[in-house]
């Protein structure tokens, strides 16, 4: 059983301060990791895909893999009241599967 | 512009109905998907396909159907048989391979009444 592991949450932090959302998993062979932003109410949006060992950086969102340790993280820098939402790990199986695996998603809270 | 077109935003099922909820996209994605989200929950795979004429059931497929009879469209049938309906379903498309993240339609909040 594939498993993709976040904390529930919320984590609250201050407008301006860098938040940091972590993620583990199960399956030794990932290949591709995917970040999602989800609104109350409102459906998934993809913020960030990586796939290789690092960082990789997009505007104020960074995330980073580290397959040895089999974490991937997403930071958000300058963080914002309109970042406040669920952000939804997901991570593509080995081989052929194309299908990811969702974890349930960490609660943001970016208060003023 | 492209996109996924998930109708009704709201559907009220009463009991015994089945009732079916319409995805259609147009970005020429070949892999479209039914996930089901419940309040606290993650999302739960129901039925995806990759290609026209072929689905493959997901984790919580009974009491759920689907077709997809063109590229374009992938419904999802609620029937009488799925005994705790009520959640927000989530259909998304994407191209198939590694590396290619999920384009969510809006959703469908289906209660029961």
């Amino acid at each position: 059983q594939k498993e993709v592991e976040q904390n529930s949450g919320p984590l609250s932090v201050p407008e301006g301060a860098i938040a940091s959302l972590n993620c583990t998993y199960s399956d030794r062979g990932s290949q591709s990791f995917f970040w999602y932003r989800q609104y109350s109410g409102k459906s998934p949006e993809l913020i960030m895909f990586i796939y290789s060992n690092g960082d990789k950086e997009d505007g104020r969102f960074t995330a980073q893999l580290n397959k040895a340790s089999q974490y991937v993280s997403l930071l958000i820098r300058d963080s914002q009241p309109s970042d406040s939402a669920t952000y939804l790990c997901a991570v593509n199986g080995a081989g052929g599967s194309y299908i990811p695996t969702f974890g349930r998603g960490t609660s943001l809270i970016v208060h003023p | 512009d492209g996109g996924i077109t998930q109708s009704p935003k709201y559907l009220f099922r009463k009991e015994g109905q089945n009732v079916t909820l319409s995805c259609e996209q147009n970005l020429n994605h070949d892999a479209m998907y039914w996930y089901r989200q419940d309040p606290g929950q993650g999302l739960r795979l129901i039925y995806y396909s990759q290609i026209v004429n072929d689905f493959q059931k997901g984790d919580i497929a009974e009491g759920y159907s689907v077709s997809r009879e063109k590229k374009e469209s992938f419904p999802l049938t609620v029937t009488s048989a799925q005994k705790n309906p009520t959640a927000f379903y989530l259909c998304a498309s994407s191209q198939t391979g590694q590396g290619f993240g999920y384009t969510f339609g809006s959703g469908t909040r289906l209660t029961v009444v």
